[in-house]
Formats: structure tokens, C-alpha cells, sequence
């Protein structure tokens, strides 16, 4: 299996444009996280989904972060207006079920200026 | 709020030594998890440990939970310059299907 796919692996973008970050999860798996990850918070998680329906987004930070899981294969983060403290890792994972191991992406890497 | 940390946040030791990571959580869970991050790379599962296991064994490594105490360990023995790397614990907080994770430990291994 190719594992957990996302793309970019890199943007630089400037302050106000919108950010669209996908994933491709591991065929079969039926959950999908999303996590940032920054020095100052560590790793976060933002969102996850179950079976294409988002379960907990506690973790998204405002308005302007939303994500889709519009079938089993494919989700995106989208940030609108991005700003600079958006900078962060972005990882996608997914995993088979419940207490199992999460396989994680090799993450997109965003800047913000 | 993290649901697991990592003591020590750094660790530096010579190649061959054994180096010792520890994770203290908050609530009851289901099962404890390490990963691993190389500089610049995703995280690579290392090792589960159910509530109800004590120790767990995977080659090099040795994980302990104490759920008594709500805390776990990660040995790696007989260290190598490859094992540089970040490690992290994860809990999924008795909440079935969110892991959440701690602020890791930077590991570095001199050769």
C-alpha cells in the first residue's frame, strides 16, 4: 500500500490566500485525522472523521479552518483567509478503527508570510 | 490540553547506551501508543501497550505502563546514532478513535 498520501508537501503563500491541503488516506481504513503540529503547541489535533462524517472539530481553531471528507478516498483542510500564525505541519493519518495504530502522512508543510 | 507528557524534553547519549523516556497522562485510557518522528518526516508507529498489559517488547524496545500511576515508559537499548529522532506517547483518553499526544522527546544519539 502507498500509505498516506497528502499534497503539497510544501506551500508558501501570503496572508489572505485561501489554503487547500488534501489527503488520500490507506484504502480500507475508515478514519481520517487531521493534526498540526508547531513548536509552540506540539501536535494538535483538529479534526476526525469516521466513515466520511466528521466526528469531533474541537480541535479546529476558528471560522476560517474547514475540512471535507467528501468520500472515502480524499479529504482536504481548507484555511480562509490563511495568516501567518497558520504556519505549521500539517499531518493527515488514518487508521482501520478504534484503538489501533494511526498511519500518518509524510505532511504539508505550509508557510504563511 | 495535552492529554500525555514527555519527561525529559531532550535527551542526549552515546551510541550504545541505553536511553529511557517517560509519559504521565491525565485520564483512564484504552491503550498507550509510542511514535517516532525523524527530523522533517511524519510519525512511525513504534509500539501499543493495552491498559491491561504491563510490558510490552518489539526488538530494542521495552514499553511499561502503570495505569495506577498514569504513566508509561519507553527503553531503548543498545542505542544507535539511527535512533535520533523525536518520540511521542499517545492516549486516546478512554474516547475510542482520537489520539491525542504529548509534546515529545528529542532524542539524540553521538556516535
Amino acid at each position: 500500500d502507498a500509505g498516506v498520501i497528502q499534497s503539497p508537501r510544501h506551500e508558501v503563500t501570503e496572508m489572505g490566500q485561501e489554503v487547500t491541503l488534501r489527503c488520500k488516506p490507506i484504502s480500507g481504513h475508515d478514519y481520517l485525522f487531521w493534526y498540526r503540529q508547531t513548536m509552540m503547541r506540539g501536535l494538535e489535533l483538529l479534526i476526525y472523521f469516521n466513515n466520511n462524517v466528521p466526528i469531533d472539530d474541537s480541535g479546529m481553531p476558528e471560522d476560517r479552518f474547514s475540512a471535507k471528507m467528501p468520500n472515502a478516498s480524499f479529504s482536504t483542510l481548507k484555511i480562509q483567509p490563511s495568516e501567518p500564525r497558520d504556519s505549521a505541519v500539517y499531518f493527515c493519518a488514518s487508521t482501520p478503527g478504534v484503538w489501533n495504530t494511526i498511519y500518518f502522512g509524510e505532511g504539508s508543510w505550509l508557510t504563511v508570510v | 490540553s495535552q492529554q500525555g507528557e514527555e519527561d525529559p524534553q531532550a535527551l542526549s547519549i552515546q551510541e550504545g547506551e541505553n536511553a529511557t523516556m517517560n509519559c504521565s497522562y491525565k485520564t483512564s485510557i484504552n491503550n498507550l501508543q509510542w511514535y517516532r518522528q525523524n527530523s522533517g518526516r511524519g510519525l512511525v508507529h513504534l509500539i501499543l501497550i493495552r491498559s491491561n498489559e504491563r510490558e510490552k517488547h518489539s526488538g530494542r524496545l521495552r514499553v511499561t505502563l502503570d495505569t495506577s500511576k498514569k504513566s508509561s515508559s519507553l527503553l531503548i537499548t543498545a542505542s544507535r546514532a539511527a535512533d535520533t529522532a523525536s518520540y511521542f506517547c499517545a492516549t486516546d483518553g478512554n474516547q475510542g478513535g482520537k489520539l491525542i499526544f504529548g509534546q515529545g522527546t528529542e532524542l539524540s544519539v553521538k556516535p
